[in-house]
């Protein structure tokens, strides 16, 4: 069971606006940064946001990212077919001085 | 830009295996790396990182006391030196140059595979 939890799943139609979220602790998200990477499948990792809601260059702008206590979200506007993938939000950890990983959420493009 | 990682396979339980991940178009010495990994079904796991210098290094209570970073700046490569290898360390491990803060990755090599059974 990781410190950062993420809902296991996500759905949405082309075009839609989603929103994934990301829970952690006054450890981890509440005091530090949040990072989100995407992962398509058969691929490594890319990040997409960072620093809580900086982009680097060639993410688009449908993707961002926000934080608030001890959450974090990230949303997709104008969802397309190529979004599908798994999603995970990460952050530093004071108590673990460690890079937490949430379980990521999966998410499908219906 | 580009990150290759190499050693993987299939090793028995209690076993060593040494990682490496060959870093090339940019300046190695400048960054810190992370490993990844990622058990089969399961999501991305941490697994340690290292400052640009060696200086400083941290790792995932799953690895500390098992697991050790290092780098050869000389070599533009970065190590996972694996000992005491249990059936739960069986994964796809990803070498990844840190960004901004800890949890940063801009660059995340293929992955190699690495199995214990026996």
């Amino acid at each position: 069971q990781s410190v950062v939890t993420q809902p296991p799943s996500a759905s949405g139609t082309p075009g839609q606006r989603v929103t994934m979220s990301c829970s952690g602790s006054s450890s981890n998200i509440g005091t530090k940064y949040v990072y989100w990477y995407q992962r398509l499948p058969g691929t490594a990792p890319k990040l997409l946001i960072y620093r809580n809601n900086q982009r680097p260059s060639g993410v688009p702008d449908r993707f961002s990212g926000s934080k608030s206590g001890t959450s974090a979200s990230l949303a997709i506007s104008g969802l397309r077919s190529e979004d599908e993938a798994d999603y995970y939000c990460a952050a530093w950890d004071d108590n673990l001085s460690g890079v937490v990983f949430g379980g990521g959420t999966k998410l499908t493009v219906l | 830009v580009q990150l290759v990682e190499s050693g993987g396979g299939v090793v028995q339980p209690g076993r060593s295996l040494r990682l490496s991940c060959a870093a090339s178009g940019f300046g190695f010495n400048n960054y810190g790396f992370h490993w990844v990994r990622q058990a089969p079904g399961k999501g991305l796991e941490w697994v340690a990182v290292v400052w640009h210098d060696g200086s400083n290094k941290h790792y995932a209570d799953s690895v500390k006391g098992r697991f050790a970073i290092s780098r050869d700046n000389s070599k533009a490569t970065l190590y996972l030196q694996m000992n005491s290898l249990r059936p739960e360390d069986t994964a796809l491990y990803y070498c990844a140059r840190l960004f901004g803060n800890f949890p940063g990755m801009d660059v995340w090599g293929q992955g190699t595979t690495v199995t214990v059974s026996s």
